[in-house]
Protein backbone atom coordinates (compact mmCIF):
# COMPACT_ATOMS: atom_id res chain seq x y z
CA UNK A 1 0.00 0.00 0.00
CA UNK A 2 1.56 3.61 -0.68
CA UNK A 3 -0.69 4.81 1.99
CA UNK A 4 -0.37 9.08 1.22
CA UNK A 5 1.60 10.19 -1.49
CA UNK A 6 2.99 13.94 -1.51
CA UNK A 7 4.74 15.59 -4.77
CA UNK A 8 7.32 16.97 -5.06
CA UNK A 9 9.55 15.80 -2.25
CA UNK A 10 11.48 19.28 -2.83
CA UNK A 11 10.78 22.18 -4.03
CA UNK A 12 12.90 25.79 -4.42
CA UNK A 13 10.80 28.78 -5.42
CA UNK A 14 11.58 32.20 -5.91
CA UNK A 15 9.74 34.88 -4.19
CA UNK A 16 6.57 35.44 -6.22
CA UNK A 17 6.15 32.28 -8.28
CA UNK A 18 3.28 29.78 -7.43
CA UNK A 19 2.76 26.21 -7.40
CA UNK A 20 0.65 23.49 -6.51
CA UNK A 21 1.90 20.45 -3.74
CA UNK A 22 -0.45 17.36 -4.44
CA UNK A 23 -1.18 14.51 -2.68
CA UNK A 24 -3.50 11.59 -2.91
CA UNK A 25 -4.51 8.98 -0.58
CA UNK A 26 -5.33 4.77 -1.83
CA UNK A 27 -7.15 4.32 1.65
CA UNK A 28 -10.62 5.75 0.65
CA UNK A 29 -10.20 7.72 3.58
CA UNK A 30 -12.70 10.69 3.91
CA UNK A 31 -10.78 13.08 5.73
CA UNK A 32 -7.49 14.86 4.30
CA UNK A 33 -5.46 17.70 5.93
CA UNK A 34 -2.55 19.83 5.17
CA UNK A 35 0.15 21.03 7.76
CA UNK A 36 3.43 22.89 7.96
CA UNK A 37 6.11 22.42 10.09
CA UNK A 38 9.22 25.03 11.05
CA UNK A 39 12.64 23.91 11.65
CA UNK A 40 11.93 22.95 15.71
CA UNK A 41 8.05 23.49 15.77
CA UNK A 42 5.20 21.33 16.23
CA UNK A 43 2.73 20.93 13.31
CA UNK A 44 0.42 23.72 12.19
CA UNK A 45 -2.91 22.98 10.24
CA UNK A 46 -3.37 25.07 6.98
CA UNK A 47 -6.53 23.61 5.71
CA UNK A 48 -8.66 20.44 6.00
CA UNK A 49 -11.45 18.82 4.19
CA UNK A 50 -13.91 16.71 6.40
CA UNK A 51 -15.13 14.99 3.05
CA UNK A 52 -15.37 15.18 -0.47
CA UNK A 53 -16.51 18.51 -1.40
CA UNK A 54 -16.00 20.39 1.67
CA UNK A 55 -12.88 22.18 2.73
CA UNK A 56 -11.93 24.36 5.98
CA UNK A 57 -9.32 26.69 7.22
CA UNK A 58 -7.06 25.75 9.75
CA UNK A 59 -4.85 27.71 11.86
CA UNK A 60 -2.30 29.07 9.34
CA UNK A 61 -4.41 29.45 6.11
CA UNK A 62 -3.13 32.78 4.79
CA UNK A 63 -1.19 32.39 1.68
CA UNK A 64 -2.75 29.46 0.84
CA UNK A 65 -5.85 27.72 -1.12
CA UNK A 66 -6.86 23.82 -1.58
CA UNK A 67 -8.75 22.01 -3.41
CA UNK A 68 -10.62 18.25 -2.64
CA UNK A 69 -10.05 17.29 -6.21
CA UNK A 70 -12.37 13.99 -5.74
CA UNK A 71 -12.05 11.79 -2.90
CA UNK A 72 -8.27 10.45 -3.28
CA UNK A 73 -6.60 14.00 -4.00
CA UNK A 74 -6.34 16.94 -2.15
CA UNK A 75 -4.13 19.82 -3.25
CA UNK A 76 -2.15 22.76 -1.66
CA UNK A 77 -1.64 26.01 -3.66
CA UNK A 78 0.55 28.91 -2.84
CA UNK A 79 -0.43 31.55 -5.64
CA UNK A 80 2.81 34.00 -4.11
CA UNK A 81 5.53 32.05 -2.53
CA UNK A 82 7.13 34.16 0.16
CA UNK A 83 10.26 33.09 1.88
CA UNK A 84 7.77 33.22 5.29
CA UNK A 85 6.48 30.00 3.41
CA UNK A 86 9.49 28.00 3.56
CA UNK A 87 8.59 24.48 5.85
CA UNK A 88 8.13 21.37 5.62
CA UNK A 89 4.43 20.25 4.24
CA UNK A 90 2.52 17.22 5.54
CA UNK A 91 -0.30 16.01 3.94
CA UNK A 92 -2.33 13.69 5.94
CA UNK A 93 -5.43 11.78 5.82
CA UNK A 94 -8.36 9.26 9.01
CA UNK A 95 -11.18 7.32 7.68
CA UNK A 96 -13.27 9.32 10.17
CA UNK A 97 -13.70 11.80 12.48
CA UNK A 98 -11.35 10.75 15.59
CA UNK A 99 -9.78 7.98 13.88
CA UNK A 100 -5.83 7.76 13.75
CA UNK A 101 -4.29 9.59 10.95
CA UNK A 102 -1.88 8.83 8.13
CA UNK A 103 0.34 11.20 6.89
CA UNK A 104 2.65 11.30 3.48
CA UNK A 105 6.65 11.99 3.89
CA UNK A 106 6.41 15.41 3.50
CA UNK A 107 7.45 18.20 1.13
CA UNK A 108 10.83 20.45 1.57
CA UNK A 109 9.68 24.05 0.24
CA UNK A 110 12.42 26.46 0.45
CA UNK A 111 11.44 30.33 -1.02
CA UNK A 112 14.65 32.32 -1.72
CA UNK B 1 -9.40 25.01 20.26
CA UNK B 2 -8.74 22.13 23.01
CA UNK B 3 -5.31 22.03 24.38
CA UNK B 4 -2.67 19.95 25.67
CA UNK B 5 0.42 20.56 28.22
CA UNK B 6 3.33 18.04 28.11
CA UNK B 7 6.66 18.17 29.21
CA UNK B 8 9.53 19.45 26.53
CA UNK B 9 11.43 15.86 26.86
CA UNK B 10 12.16 13.47 28.57
CA UNK B 11 14.81 10.78 29.04
CA UNK B 12 14.74 7.14 29.46
CA UNK B 13 16.73 4.02 29.78
CA UNK B 14 16.85 1.30 26.96
CA UNK B 15 14.82 -1.60 27.72
CA UNK B 16 13.08 -0.04 30.33
CA UNK B 17 9.38 1.32 30.63
CA UNK B 18 8.70 4.78 29.75
CA UNK B 19 5.37 6.84 30.41
CA UNK B 20 4.84 10.21 28.61
CA UNK B 21 2.24 12.47 30.65
CA UNK B 22 -0.35 14.49 29.21
CA UNK B 23 -3.01 16.63 30.47
CA UNK B 24 -5.75 18.00 28.58
CA UNK B 25 -7.80 19.74 30.99
CA UNK B 26 -10.27 21.16 28.66
CA UNK B 27 -11.04 18.25 27.06
CA UNK B 28 -14.63 17.66 25.52
CA UNK B 29 -17.06 14.64 26.00
CA UNK B 30 -16.73 13.60 22.32
CA UNK B 31 -12.84 14.44 21.51
CA UNK B 32 -10.87 12.00 21.04
CA UNK B 33 -6.63 11.77 22.95
CA UNK B 34 -4.53 11.21 20.23
CA UNK B 35 -1.03 10.15 20.30
CA UNK B 36 2.09 10.52 17.21
CA UNK B 37 5.26 10.36 17.31
CA UNK B 38 7.92 12.09 14.73
CA UNK B 39 11.44 11.24 14.00
CA UNK B 40 14.04 13.25 12.32
CA UNK B 41 13.38 14.10 8.96
CA UNK B 42 10.24 11.85 8.97
CA UNK B 43 6.74 12.36 8.46
CA UNK B 44 4.15 12.02 12.31
CA UNK B 45 3.59 8.28 13.10
CA UNK B 46 0.41 7.32 14.62
CA UNK B 47 0.83 5.22 17.86
CA UNK B 48 -2.45 5.08 19.29
CA UNK B 49 -5.66 7.05 20.41
CA UNK B 50 -8.58 6.33 22.73
CA UNK B 51 -11.73 7.68 24.15
CA UNK B 52 -12.90 7.00 27.39
CA UNK B 53 -10.94 3.31 28.15
CA UNK B 54 -7.58 2.27 28.68
CA UNK B 55 -6.35 1.07 25.25
CA UNK B 56 -3.20 -1.33 23.90
CA UNK B 57 -2.30 -1.98 20.62
CA UNK B 58 0.92 -3.61 19.63
CA UNK B 59 3.28 -0.15 19.94
CA UNK B 60 1.85 1.17 23.58
CA UNK B 61 -0.69 1.40 25.87
CA UNK B 62 -2.72 4.63 26.55
CA UNK B 63 -3.74 5.38 29.99
CA UNK B 64 -6.98 7.64 30.26
CA UNK B 65 -7.78 9.06 33.45
CA UNK B 66 -11.42 8.62 34.77
CA UNK B 67 -11.96 12.16 34.54
CA UNK B 68 -10.45 12.50 31.10
CA UNK B 69 -8.69 15.23 31.39
CA UNK B 70 -4.74 13.84 31.48
CA UNK B 71 -3.44 10.30 29.74
CA UNK B 72 -0.36 8.92 29.86
CA UNK B 73 1.08 7.00 27.00
CA UNK B 74 3.33 3.77 27.99
CA UNK B 75 6.26 2.21 25.95
CA UNK B 76 6.64 -1.33 27.85
CA UNK B 77 10.17 -1.28 27.17
CA UNK B 78 12.05 1.41 25.30
CA UNK B 79 14.56 1.04 22.60
CA UNK B 80 17.01 3.19 20.75
CA UNK B 81 14.00 3.38 17.66
CA UNK B 82 11.88 4.97 20.48
CA UNK B 83 13.84 8.25 20.62
CA UNK B 84 11.54 10.52 19.10
CA UNK B 85 9.26 13.66 19.38
CA UNK B 86 5.92 12.14 20.67
CA UNK B 87 2.49 14.46 20.34
CA UNK B 88 -0.43 14.09 22.73
CA UNK B 89 -3.14 15.73 20.56
CA UNK B 90 -6.74 16.07 20.91
CA UNK B 91 -9.32 15.36 17.84
CA UNK B 92 -11.86 18.15 17.68
CA UNK B 93 -14.94 15.74 17.12
CA UNK B 94 -17.43 18.72 15.55
CA UNK B 95 -14.69 20.24 13.81
CA UNK B 96 -13.72 17.50 11.09
CA UNK B 97 -11.86 15.95 13.55
CA UNK B 98 -8.62 18.19 13.08
CA UNK B 99 -5.73 17.78 14.96
CA UNK B 100 -3.74 20.94 16.08
CA UNK B 101 -0.36 19.68 17.33
CA UNK B 102 1.46 20.94 20.12
CA UNK B 103 5.53 21.07 20.50
CA UNK B 104 5.20 17.68 21.60
CA UNK B 105 7.84 15.62 24.44
CA UNK B 106 10.90 14.68 22.61
CA UNK B 107 12.45 11.48 24.32
CA UNK B 108 15.69 10.31 24.30
CA UNK B 109 16.41 6.89 25.16
CA UNK B 110 20.03 5.86 27.00
CA UNK B 111 21.47 2.22 25.96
Amino acid sequence: NAGVTQTPKFQVLKTGQSMTLQCAQDMNHNSMYWYRQDPGMGLRLIYYSASEGTTDKGEVPNGYNVSRLNKREFSLRLESAAPSQTSVYFCASSELTGYGYTFGSGTRLTVV
Amino acid sequence: DAKTTQPNSMESNEEEPVHLPCNHSTISGTDYIHWYRQLPSQGPEYVIHGLTSNVNNRMASLAIAEDRKSSTLILHRATLRDAAVYYCILSIYNQGGKLIFGQGTELSVKP
